[in-house]
């Protein structure tokens, strides 16, 4: 089975400090995702990375880097940490290609629960 | 862009009764994908059905299924038989074909009721 893992389920972090989520899969997938969920908000990507040190911003990045240096890992940082970033984040992988039984689906880690007080 | 919508915050279901959550989306793609996913109070994501938008056929996996209406772009799940393990939030999401990006509903919380 495809296992995601991230590093914490739970953070509480001081407004400023720089924040390090981290997120490891263990199937060789070339796509990683982080997301964050709001209640009444749903999923939203802040990036993404299809390959070692790729990356692309997705919908909400401000206030958020994102680093790839091995395949399997894909750290999210938050650069000063602020209220407004205190959230659920979820850690997701993928592999790419096309059809049916193919694996299109996103497999998801646990989630971090973050505080920012 | 590609928009996902679930209209319904909330909904209940009276165990081993059925159920239905709805999802539309707005695309002008012809090959993509729909998944529902079932979040419980745990938190992990798992993936619950999926349908490839070329495909007529709905999707089946035990005791759930989905209606899938291309033209009208709606996509929703049928839980049969409910059960008290059902209880979660269910998103919806989308994907084009050839993209790497998963499109996500804002989610439907599902109350079982014994």
């Amino acid at each position: 089975d495809v296992k995601v893992t991230q590093s914490s389920r739970y953070l509480v972090k001081r407004t400023g400090e720089k924040v390090f989520l981290e997120c490891v899969q263990d199937m060789d997938h070339e796509n990683m995702f982080w997301y964050r969920q709001d209640p009444g908000l749903g999923l939203r990507l802040i990036y993404f990375s299809y390959d070692v040190k790729m990356k692309e911003k997705g919908d909400i990045p401000e206030g958020y880097s994102v680093s790839r240096e091995k395949k399997e890992r894909f750290s999210l940082i938050l650069e000063s940490a602020s209220t407004n970033q205190t959230s659920m984040y979820l850690c997701a992988s993928s592999i790419p290609g096309e059809g049916a039984g193919r694996g299109t689906e996103a497999f998801f880690g646990q989630g971090t629960r973050l505080t920012v007080v | 862009a590609q928009t996902v919508t679930q209209s319904q915050p909330e909904m209940s279901v009276q165990e081993a009764e059925t159920v239905t959550l709805s999802c539309t989306y707005d695309t002008s793609e012809s090959d993509y994908y729909l998944f529902w996913y079932k979040q419980p109070p745990s938190r992990q994501m798992i993936l619950v059905i999926r349908q490839e938008a070329y495909k007529q056929q709905n999707a089946t996996e035990n005791r759930f299924s989905v209606n899938f209406q291309k033209a009208a772009k709606s996509f929703s799940l049928k839980i049969s038989d409910s059960q008290l393990g059902d209880a979660a939030m269910y998103f919806c999401a989308y994907r084009s074909w050839g993209t790497y990006k998963y499109i996500f509903g804002t989610g439907t919380r599902l109350k079982v009721l014994a």
